[in-house]
């Protein structure tokens, strides 16, 4: 069965840098496009990106280039999301999802609830 | 303010029919034969309803449906069950990147 397995929430304070992780499995993880969503609280969907794991490719949404990095580890089928100073606005929920197409998402993670406070 | 425009809310009673719209805010959104949906409750992680306009993914109830004309794609879901609460969500493309519409609240009365 197709799984991707998220790592756990993170309470961090701004500036502090963070990367968290979704572990897939069940499938080739080499050959599908992985996208990051997010949900701030309160709020809708958010498409952020998506990332190429074969070749490690990147797509950002624009209004999110520069203020995350997208990367993988083929090694272990693992995708990660990092930042290098966050900031209270980064708040959310995150989910990385395997793409069917490039609207459809057919396998979710558990998501990953990020929370940045001081 | 998504390029992709729900109603925020709709109802209905058990049994009825209710269709939730999504409509494309701007010229730059794509073929919305490649739209989505998504249904999502609270505490859950959102579950792919429907792709490509008006494909069904494998074990998802045929009282869901989708369909689509010109800039509006929409989401009919059939024979309502109390189950079917949730937020729901469309998914269309702007070039080689994905956007999601604002959000429809589903209330089964």
């Amino acid at each position: 069965d197709v799984q991707l397995v998220q790592s756990g929430g993170e309470v961090k304070k701004p500036g502090e840098s963070l990367k968290i992780s979704c572990q897939a499995s069940g499938y080739n993880f080499n050959n599908k496009w992985i996208a990051w969503v997010r949900q701030m609280p309160g709020r809708g969907l958010e498409y952020m990106g998506i990332i190429y794991p074969g070749d490690s490719e990147t797509r950002y949404s624009p209004s999110l280039q520069g203020q995350v990095t997208m990367s993988v580890d083929k090694s272990i089928n693992t995708a990660y999301l990092q930042w290098s100073s966050l900031k209270a606005s980064d708040s959310a929920m995150y989910y990385c999802v395997r793409l069917l197409t490039v609207t459809a998402f057919d396998f979710w993670g558990q998501g990953t609830l990020v929370t940045v406070s001081s | 303010q998504s390029a992709l425009t729900q109603p925020a809310s709709v109802s209905g009673s058990p049994g009825q029919s209710i269709t939730i719209s999504c409509s494309g805010a701007s010229s730059g959104v794509g073929d919305f034969n490649l739209v989505s949906w998504y249904q999502h409750n609270a505490g859950r992680a959102p579950k792919l309803i429907i792709y490509e306009g008006t494909e069904r993914p494998s074990g998802v109830s045929n009282r869901f449906s989708g369909s689509n004309s010109g800039n509006t794609a929409s989401l009919t879901i059939s024979g309502l069950q109390p189950e079917d609460e949730a937020d729901y969500y469309c998914c269309s493309n702007v070039g080689s990147m994905a956007v999601f519409g604002g959000g429809t609240k589903l209330t089964v009365l």
